[in-house]
């Protein structure tokens, strides 16, 4: 049973609009969350995280939202650019939790020019 | 480029082979981590190293084998291992295993079982 769903696997995105990026979530003890950003032939990168005491984090075009009622957390870049073309995953991790970070299955995002 | 280092980028091996992959950081990173990530599906916890000390072992088979020699260095020895182990073997640090440190993620060694 999947704790973590990215339900798009694909986005296309025209560059210099904003591109979202959806996570739900089903364990409420999740309580900090990131997201990675992947390109081929390369491990994960660290994008942006966001506690659960926080609603919203912002790291230049990259602003990460968190609505814990709805168990919901939602990546927007802006502006999109084609080198942001890759794929995203959602990941969350208990508190208390000694690492273990459970991972989406990643959203393709296309930023066409 | 990344700062948490793998080696070697693939590695083609048989079944009653013996083989270690290698994973560097000098980050100062306190905990390493081994993840395992199969071709479409999203990357699987399989060790924790935190402060030189195995803390976490999820139910991995015993072909793997984790040592971490130092706070710098953390390699998976690989005995006798499946066609089904073939994937993508990533090594991750973080400063601590604390509840809001990410983990920085090497690119993976890409593993082939004949």
């Amino acid at each position: 049973d999947q704790q973590v769903k990215q339900n798009s696997p694909s986005l296309s995105v025209q560059e210099g609009r904003i591109s979202i990026l959806n996570c739900d979530y089903t364990n409420s003890m999740f309580d900090y969350f990131l997201w990675y950003k992947k390109y081929p032939a390369e491990g994960p990168t660290f994008l942006i995280s966001i506690s659960s005491i926080k609603d919203k984090n912002e790291d230049g075009r990259f602003t990460v939202f968190l609505n814990k009622s709805a168990k919901h957390l939602s990546l927007h870049i802006v502006p999109s650019q084609p080198g942001d073309s890759a794929v995203y995953f959602c990941a969350a991790k208990e508190g208390g939790s000694q690492g273990n970070l459970i991972f989406g299955k990643g959203t393709k995002l296309s930023v066409k020019p | 480029d990344t700062e948490v280092t793998q080696t070697p980028k693939h590695l083609v091996m048989g079944m009653t082979n013996k083989k270690s992959l290698k994973c560097e950081q000098h980050m100062g990173h306190r905990a390493m981590y081994w993840y395992k990530q199969k071709a479409k599906k999203p990357p699987e916890l399989m060790f924790v190293y935190s402060y030189e000390k195995l803390s976490i072992n999820e139910s991995v088979p015993s072909r793997f084998s984790p040592e971490c020699p130092n706070s710098s260095l953390l390699n998976l020895h690989l005995h006798a291992l499946q066609p089904e182990d073939s994937a993508l073997y990533l090594c991750a640090s973080s400063q601590g295993e604390g509840w809001d440190q990410p983990q920085h993620f090497g690119d993976g060694t890409r593993l082939s079982i004949l």
